[in-house]
């Protein structure tokens, strides 16, 4: 059964930093491309970040890109979001899933990790 | 915003048929990038429910189906059933903002 857990929310000032985790298990980690998804409180879902099996290629959303760094450890079967410079409007629920790179679908998703931006 | 349009919200009663659209462009949807379906209930993982414009991955029953013509997709639901309220989601490819893209979402209520 395919797990994904993530972990590393919280509450965190504008400007500041936070390292989200995703733990997968039930499936071969270092063949499947993964990403990131978040919702904002009210909103619908947003593509945040892509990476491929080995780490790469990775893709970012325009609302991420020079601001969140997606990568993974396949011996750990985790992957990770670093994102700094949070904004209020980051603030959301951060969804992995593994992802096929072929059609771009979202197979598996994990329950999610709140991230609050607030001062 | 979203580059993927779907109605706020769609009823139903139960045993009913209801449909979601899906309205895209010439750069994701009308572009041949495949649609997928996704249902989010509170407190449960979200799921994916169609996959390639409309396959079904296992263990989804066959009550629902996808369709894909020209920039727009439909989700539908045939036999409505009470646990089939929630919020389903359309996903794409847009290849002028070279990224994955969501719906709008719309919410499901059966009456």
């Amino acid at each position: 059964e395919v797990q994904l857990l993530e972990s590393g929310g919280g509450l965190v000032q504008p400007g500041g930093s936070l390292r989200l985790s995703c733990a997968a298990s039930g499936f071969t980690f270092s063949t499947y491309a993964m990403s990131w998804v978040r919702q904002a409180p009210g909103k619908g879902l947003e593509w945040v970040s892509s990476t491929g099996g080995r780490g790469t290629p990775s893709y970012y959303a325009e609302s991420a890109r020079g601001r969140f760094t997606i990568s993974r450890d396949n011996s750990k079967k985790t992957l990770y979001l670093q994102m700094n410079y949070l904004r209020d409007e980051d603030t959301a629920v951060y969804y992995c899933a593994n992802h096929n790179w072929d059609d771009g679908r979202f197979d598996f998703w994990g329950q999610g990790t709140l991230v609050t931006v607030s001062s | 915003q979203s580059v993927l349009t779907q109605p706020p919200s769609v009823s139903g009663a139960p045993g009913q048929r209801v449909t979601i659209s899906c309205t895209g462009s010439n750069s994701n949807i009308g572009a041949a990038y495949a649609v997928h379906w996704y249902q989010l209930l509170p407190g449960v993982v979200p799921k994916l429910l169609i996959y390639g414009n409309t396959n079904r991955p296992s263990g989804v029953p066959g009550r629902f189906s996808g369709s894909r013509s020209a920039t727009s997709a439909s989700l539908a639901i045939t036999g409505l059933q009470a646990e089939d309220e929630a919020d389903y989601y359309c996903q794409s490819y847009d290849i002028s903002l070279s990224g994955y893209v969501f719906g709008t979402g719309t919410k499901v209520t059966v009456l």
